[in-house]
């Protein structure tokens, strides 16, 4: 069974740092990862979606990687912002597109 | 990508009744799929929903306690039957385009109180 694990589970930084949230998996057999964010009481948002095939994708200040074979995947996050503040959540998809998800990172960005 | 609208939003409903989560796409999609997500914990899947197809649920979720319908490629439904107070969670759906990427995209979520 798919375990996937988010490390820290909090995070709070100053406004403007760099940071790195990280996600690991326990089957590398995935298809695609994809990493979301949730705000207080909303739904999810995707922000980036890798494949299988790929090894990272790249969105305005985010940037995400993805080493299937260690089964790790990890979010970074450049010059961080007060509105990033959130609950970043990772999921990784099976070939049937099932999603498993980790229990997410808070972050808070302290102006 | 996909738009997603929920309803109700939020409801509190009483022990022993049932509650019908009605959620509907911008687009046709072939796979959907319902979440529930209790207070303070991540997303547990509940069923896939694809249309043309019965219901596939996960382990620990049952046709009986959660009735899924499918009747179109734009729309399903949800019912939470005979509530209890452990029922009370935000329930989420999402849909997935197809191959290659099956990025997901979700709604914005029916929070349900059971008293």
């Amino acid at each position: 069974k798919q375990e996937v694990t988010q490390i820290p589970a909090a995070l709070s930084v100053p406004e403007g740092e760099n940071l790195v949230l990280n996600c690991s998996f326990t089957d590398s057999a995935i298809y695609n990862l994809q990493w979301f964010r949730q705000d207080p009481g909303k739904g999810l948002t995707s922000l980036l979606l890798i494949q299988s095939s790929q090894r990272e994708q790249t969105s305005g200040r985010l940037n995400a990687s993805l080493d299937k074979s260690s089964g790790r995947s990890t979010l970074y996050i450049a010059a961080s912002q007060p509105g990033d503040s959130a609950t970043y959540l990772c999921a990784v998809i099976t070939n049937a597109g099932k999603s498993t998800f980790g229990d997410g990172t808070t972050l808070t960005v302290k102006p | 990508s996909a738009v997603i609208s929920q309803k109700p939003s939020r409801d509190i409903c009483q022990r022993g009744t049932s509650l019908t989560i009605q959620c509907q796409v911008d687009s046709q999609v072939t796979m959907m799929f319902w979440y529930r997500q209790q207070p303070g914990q991540s997303l547990t899947l509940i069923a896939t929903a694809n249309q043309g197809s019965e219901a596939t649920y996960e382990s620990g979720f049952v046709i009986d306690k959660f009735p899924i319908s499918r009747p179109n490629l734009t729309f399903s439904t949800l019912t939470v039957s005979n509530m209890s107070p452990e029922d009370s969670s935000i329930y989420l759906c999402s849909v997935a385009t197809d191959l290659p990427t099956y990025e997901q995209y979700f709604g914005p979520g029916t929070r349900l109180t059971v008293t």
